[in-house]
Order: structure tokens, then C-alpha cells, then sequence
């Protein structure tokens, strides 16, 4: 009955290298966002997909390209990894609204 | 986005006590959302308000939009135990072309038997 979930939950890996976080919702909402959550627990915007389309985009170094299969997914790939995107990644998804719904996160630890 | 001012940062307070937490922006915002968030999981929904003035309850939560759409406060009464995590205010700026929520810094509630 998971309503929005990701994959993996932890992620180690070392700099430089290039890694996904898949996210699925089952709620049938048309958009799906991505946030990071600093050490603080900040949590911060990066994109919004809306029926595959991107409409947010918060200054995310190219390096961080999100990519939607169908409107159920939202994954993230991240290429040339840096120790500064150590944080904790939400899926999160709504219905042409505000009320989002959050997955468990990906806690991201680069080396 | 703009960062909400979201206060206090933490508080530590004993069972059966009435907490009161509350977020402030220099804009005006459409709506106002609070999320709880346990250690390890995600933020989950308490409480959504869409209108100016509107207070709304959930259980012992109960939440208002501020009459000048710059602020929302959170009240929980008689907390227990598992009240305990970090609470962030968010919201949805009038001016933003997407859905994306602006969040607080959230405030971290402990309680003590």
C-alpha cells in the first residue's frame, strides 16, 4: 500500500562516479517532484514533473537530470558525483496541487 | 525559493503540555502546509489550509492561515511521546508558476514522560 516509494534507501559510492534514485507513486497523480534535504534538514525544491513535462527547475547543476518513464515515475540520475550532494533525497508527488505526498528518501553518502 | 522563518527551532517539553509553533513570509502565500517528519522517514501531511483565516483541526493538531497570507501556526494540546520529531511549516508562494513548496527549517519537538 506504499503510496509513494524510493529506491535505494541508502546510497555509498565514491566521487566522481554517476548513480540513480528511482521513485514511484501509486496515488495516480500527474506531478512528481524532487527534494534535497541537507544536513540541517533543509529541504529545498530541485524539479517538478508535470505529465512529463518539467516545469521547475531550482538552479540544480546540470549534473542532476531528472527523467519520468510514464507518469507513475520520476527518477533522478546524478553523473560525476561530489562529496556536496551528500544529503537525504525525497520523491514527492501531488495532484495539480500543493498537497504532496512524500517518499521515505534516499540517504545519498558520497565518498 | 524563499525560506520560511519558522520558529522555535526546538523545543523540550514534558507530556500533557500544549505545544504552539508557528512560520512567517515576507510574500504572500496561497497555501500553507504541516509536515511531521520522524527520524528516517519522510515528512508526512498533518494539515493543509487553503484559505485565508481558515483553522482547521486534526485530532489535538490545530493549524490557521493567517488573515495577511504571510503566516501560519501549529498548535498541538496535551503532546505524548510520539509527538516527538521535527515539524516544518511549508508553503505555496502566490507569485510561483509550478506546485514546489517553500519550506521552514522546521522545529524539533522533544517529550519527556
Amino acid at each position: 500500500d506504499t503510496a509513494v516509494s524510493q529506491t535505494p534507501k541508502y546510497l555509498v559510492t565514491q566521487m566522481g562516479n554517476d548513480k540513480s534514485i528511482k521513485c514511484e507513486q501509486n496515488l495516480g497523480h500527474d506531478t512528481m517532484y524532487w527534494y534535497k534535504q541537507d544536513s540541517k534538514k533543509f529541504l529545498k525544491i530541485m524539479f517538478s514533473y508535470n505529465n512529463k513535462e518539467l516545469i521547475i527547475n531550482e538552479t540544480v547543476p546540470n549534473r542532476f537530470s531528472p527523467k519520468s518513464p510514464d507518469k507513475a515515475h520520476l527518477n533522478l540520475h546524478i553523473n560525476s558525483l561530489e562529496l556536496g550532494d551528500s544529503a537525504v533525497y525525497f520523491c514527492a508527488s501531488s495532484q495539480a496541487g500543493v498537497t504532496q505526498y512524500f517518499g521515505p528518501g534516499t540517504r545519498l553518502l558520497v565518498l | 525559493g524563499q525560506q520560511l522563518n519558522q520558529s522555535p527551532q526546538s523545543m523540550f517539553i514534558q507530556e500533557g503540555e500544549d505545544v504552539s509553533m508557528n512560520c512567517t513570509s515576507s510574500s504572500i502565500f496561497n497555501t500553507w502546509l504541516w509536515y511531521k517528519q520522524d527520524p528516517g522517514e519522510g515528512p508526512v501531511l498533518l494539515i493543509a489550509l487553503y484559505k485565508a483565516g481558515e483553522l482547521t483541526s486534526n485530532g489535538r493538531l490545530t493549524a490557521q492561515f493567517g488573515i495577511t497570507r504571510k503566516d501560519s501556526f501549529l498548535n498541538i494540546s496535551a503532546s505524548i511521546p510520539s509527538d516527538v520529531g521535527i515539524y516544518f511549516c511549508a508553503g505555496q508562494p502566490r507569485s510561483n508558476s509550478g506546485y514546489a513548496l517553500n519550506f521552514g527549517k522546521g522545529t524539533s519537538l522533544l517529550v519527556t514522560p
